[in-house]
């Protein structure tokens, strides 16, 4: 099992359309969780962290169920320039501060 | 904010040569820099951890031989991968760990070398 796994994608959404992305990990250790965006040939950049309260940042809100060990995001009234891979990513539960990406979710917004 | 560069962005060397990699955080000191790869429709795998003044350490199945890591200064780490091979053409990504005003470690990443092993 993968330590971060999430929706396989891609997604193809109009324009306007509420998008939510899921992800679980496997470490039930680990501490901080976060979602990166990156496009095409380029480097992943901190879109959020995802809080335990769960958390909003304009069109997009983040959830976290330790329990579960589950993460979400979810984009309201998607953008053109959303388009891109959205990446789970959680800190290692350890002193190492090591993250673990999880493979991403490559969205479209299509006009 | 935190800024790490990469040098170079992209290059293409033939096989059986070594390729450096730099990495530098400009604008903030970091004892810790971590080493990424991304091969197409795939994840950043972490290759190693980079640590000033001591040796990396690296991940399982991460050839340590061959992805030479060296972190002299407190602002740049270096990757050398050497006798590459067409199978090592990938996307390496450094980031660099700053701590926050809050106290949190962030991580900044570089903005990636693309190397063509032909």
């Amino acid at each position: 099992r993968k330590e971060v796994e999430q929706d396989p994608g891609p997604f193809n959404v109009p324009e306007g359309a509420t998008v939510a992305f899921n992800c679980t990990y496997s470490n039930s250790a680990s501490q901080s969780f976060f979602w990166y965006r990156q496009d095409c040939r380029k480097e992943p950049k901190l879109l959020m962290s995802v809080y335990s309260s769960g958390n909003e940042d304009g069109r997009f809100t983040a959830q976290l169920n330790r329990a579960s060990q589950y993460i979400s995001l979810l984009i309201r009234d998607s953008k053109l320039s959303d388009s891109a891979t959205y990446l789970c990513v959680v800190r290692d539960g350890g002193a190492t501060n090591k993250l673990i990406f999880g493979t991403g979710t490559l969205l479209a917004v299509q006009p | 904010g935190a800024v790490v560069s990469q040098h170079p962005s992209w290059v293409i060397c033939k096989s059986g040569t070594s390729v450096k990699i730099e990495c530098r955080s400009l604008d903030f000191q970091a004892t810790t820099m971590f080493w990424y790869r991304q091969f197409p429709k795939q994840s950043l795998m972490l290759m190693a951890t980079s640590n000033e003044g001591s040796k990396a350490t690296y991940e399982q199945g991460v050839e340590k031989d061959k992805f030479l890591i060296n972190h002299a200064s407190l602002t740049l780490s270096t990757l050398t991968v050497t006798s590459a091979h067409p199978e090592d053409s990938s996307f390496y990504i450094c980031s660099a760990l700053r701590r926050g005003t809050s106290g949190a470690y962030e991580q900044y990443f570089g903005p990636g070398t693309r190397l063509t092993v032909t």
